[in-house]
């Protein structure tokens, strides 16, 4: 079955710093991954989709300059946290699909961020 | 993508059928219903998708009515393992993104 890396699976930083979270479709081709937040005891929350090549689409209320997302080549996607912050914490999680028509979306297994 | 209406928690005896319903009354006719679930703390995971026909895989059954407004996802013998959030989704089958989650129903197997 399709299989999607993400790492890393936890990370801890302080105030002001950056972080970046990689996302990794591993038997497959993905030229759209979309990356979501998920609160504890929350539904996920769509923040972005990544495009192969092209600019990412933000959803409304998503900060472009503070979640910066790269998808560099059809396997890798990154999302960056940058200048993070305390509520930046949170589980980020993300997808992708491959090309077929109604293909499922595969998930990673997640990234817990702390920011203290 | 159209609106989903799942029991926000449902309890399920171990080695039963858990039958999870969802509502998705407002469905296009190019749309696929799709299930996932989500163990705490863990990315989601893909169940099941169907247009229309019933459908069957290792994992699980999925019935959907004849008018596409309704469906039930079938756990046939539900393990404590399958203790987890599931999440039902209508989406376009070619639409390159935004599968949009709702609150999904909680399952809890019991002993």
């Amino acid at each position: 079955g399709a299989v999607v890396s993400q790492h890393p699976s936890r990370v801890i930083c302080k105030s002001g710093t950056s972080v970046k979270i990689e996302c990794r479709s591993l038997d497959f081709q993905a030229t759209t991954m979309f990356w979501y937040r998920q609160f504890p005891k929350k539904s996920l929350m769509l923040m972005a989709t990544s495009n192969e090549g092209s600019k990412a689409t933000y959803e409304q209320g998503v900060e472009k300059d503070k979640f910066l997302i790269n998808h560099a080549s059809l396997t890798l996607s990154t999302l960056t946290v940058t200048s993070a912050h305390p509520e930046d914490s949170s589980f980020y999680i993300c997808s992708a699909r491959d090309t077929t028509p109604s293909s499922p979306l595969h998930f990673g297994n997640g990234t817990r961020l702390t920011v203290t | 993508d159209a609106k989903t209406t799942q029991p926000p928690s449902m309890d399920c005896a171990e080695g039963r059928a858990a039958n999870l319903p969802c509502n998705h009354s407002t469905i296009s006719g190019n749309e696929y219903v799709y299930w996932y679930r989500q163990i705490h703390s863990q990315g989601p995971q893909y169940i099941i998708h169907g247009l229309k026909n019933n459908e069957t895989n290792e994992m699980a059954s999925l019935i959907i009515t004849e008018d596409r407004k309704s469906s039930t996802l079938i756990l046939p013998h539900a393990t404590l393992r399958d203790t987890a959030v599931y999440y039902c989704i209508v989406r376009v089958g070619n639409n390159a993104g935004k599968s949009t989650f709702g609150d999904g129903t909680t399952l809890t197997v019991k002993p």
